[in-house]
């Protein structure tokens, strides 16, 4: 079973509009990871979150940390069309290597 | 992707046949991944390396064969290839393992008939 889940599966906004994409996970993680992955390309890494933060920063994305309820969400502010893509989370298991969810894909419609 | 290439880029082979996939970094990176990306499954991890020689299994390594006998070069063997290997195949690097994110290449995908 997967470590890592986004949901929802599939999102279509507006450009201008806000996203919010959430990850749960099962088990204590070390870190926990954002990627995004536009068609036929492979991933590219947005932000890295440890277990001791709780919110991180990146330009338009913020990325927060619930340990409590072990989950993650992913917010993107004033969405563009060049913001389509899909998103994933990947966590680690305790000493053990990233595993990625099956992805939220976000379509922003101009 | 910079630092990071995949070949071939597209391949099609018939079952039964071997195949290797190559990953070629020029980051000097220590850890390397090999993933693969099927519709509802995300990415899942097929083998890994830690070093030159070191190389360890991942969720879905039956069937597959890894090696690294140089830091820069990671290669995946399809040992007969199967039509459930059908896939788009990410290689993958990092410095310092989990601690940081990981760079993926641009991908192969493996069509097998």
């Amino acid at each position: 079973s997967q470590q890592g889940e986004e949901d929802p599966q599939a999102l279509s906004i507006q450009e201008g509009e806000n996203a919010t994409m959430n990850c749960s996970y099962k088990t204590s993680i070390n870190n926990l990871q954002w990627y995004r992955q536009n068609s036929g390309r492979g991933l590219v890494h947005l932000i890295l979150i440890r277990s001791n933060e709780r919110e991180k920063h990146s330009g338009r994305l913020r990325v927060t940390l619930d340990t409590s309820k072990k989950s993650s969400s992913l917010l993107i502010t004033a969405s563009r069309a060049a913001d389509t893509a899909s998103y994933f989370c990947a966590t680690d298991a305790k000493g053990q290597n990233f595993v990625f969810g099956p992805g939220t894909r976000l379509s922003v419609l101009p | 992707d910079a630092g990071i290439t995949q070949s071939p880029r597209h391949k099609v082979t018939e079952t039964g046949t071997p195949v290797t996939l190559r990953c070629h970094q020029t980051e000097n990176h220590r850890y390397m991944y090999w993933y693969r990306q099927d519709p509802g499954h995300g990415l899942r991890l097929i083998h890994y390396s830690y070093g030159v020689k070191d190389t360890d299994k991942g969720e879905v390594s039956d069937g597959y064969s890894v090696s690294r006998s140089k830091t820069e070069d990671f290669l995946l063997t399809l040992e007969s290839a199967t039509s459930s290997q059908t896939s788009v195949y990410f290689c993958a690097i990092s410095e310092l393992g989990s601690d940081y994110g990981y760079t993926f290449g641009s991908g192969t995908r493996l069509t097998v008939v």
